[in-house]
């Protein structure tokens, strides 16, 4: 199975603030990677699939980047609602696999 | 407007059997694939199955033996049974509608499921 090591597991910052959150893959996935945003009690939500692009209606400061082994999300400027935990998502190859998960919080 | 939506029971005894089901709305089991995916508390996301939407299976490797994955395409409904359960099967259970090509697109919020005496 691919192991997806997601970094930071923690990370806290500031409104205004530009954060980056990083999923290594233990083997080449291409671009088939994406990102989701979990609140307590929601359910998951898609923000970018395929590495780069932004699901529809998703707000532009998301982006993702990367390739082969190494992903990043980027919030560009934070806001207080995107307080939440992000995990990465595999779907190169079956099993898909995980993210351990980063939570943001603010400071 | 697409929905999922997960019931079952919250509590389980050890060894016996799990029945969720995954409620769908906004699209049609037999024209998007469905996963179940389930998370134990503190730890990460782990692929359970999937329904094609041509009805055939996959599971995970390390569950299949004890799993079922099911439907009713005139209820749009997609069934999870999972057998001899134990207690680290506690955690959460999610159906997933998938998105062609890219992973999940929807989900449900989950329900939370703990399996003890």
């Amino acid at each position: 199975d691919i192991q997806m090591t997601q970094s930071p597991s923690f990370l806290s910052a500031s409104v205004g603030d530009r954060v980056t959150i990083n999923c290594k893959a233990s083997q080449n996935i291409n671009r088939y990677l994406n990102w989701y945003q979990q609140k307590l009690g929601e359910a998951p939500k898609l923000l970018i699939y395929n590495a780069n692009s932004l699901q529809t209606g998703i707000p532009s400061r998301f982006s993702g980047s990367g390739s082969g082994t190494d992903f990043t999300l980027t919030i560009s400027s934070l806001q207080p609602e995107d307080v939440a935990t992000y995990f990465c998502l595999q779907h190169n190859s079956w099993p898909y696999t995980f993210g351990a998960g980063t939570k943001l919080e603010l400071k | 407007q697409v929905r999922l939506k997960e019931s079952g029971p919250r509590l389980v005894q050890p060894s016996q059997t799990l029945s969720v089901t995954c409620t769908v709305s906004g699209f049609s089991v037999t024209s998007y694939h469905v996963s179940w995916v389930r998370q134990p508390p503190g730890k990460g996301l782990e692929w359970v199955g999937a329904i094609w939407k041509g009805g055939s299976t996959d599971y995970n490797s390390a569950l299949k033996s004890r799993l079922s994955i099911s439907r009713d395409t005139s209820k749009n409904q997609v069934f999870l049974k999972m057998n001899s359960l134990q207690t680290d099967d506690t955690g959460t259970y999610y159906c997933a509608k998938h998105l062609p090509n890219s992973g999940f697109d929807y989900w449900g919020q989950g329900v939370m499921v703990t399996v003890s005496s």
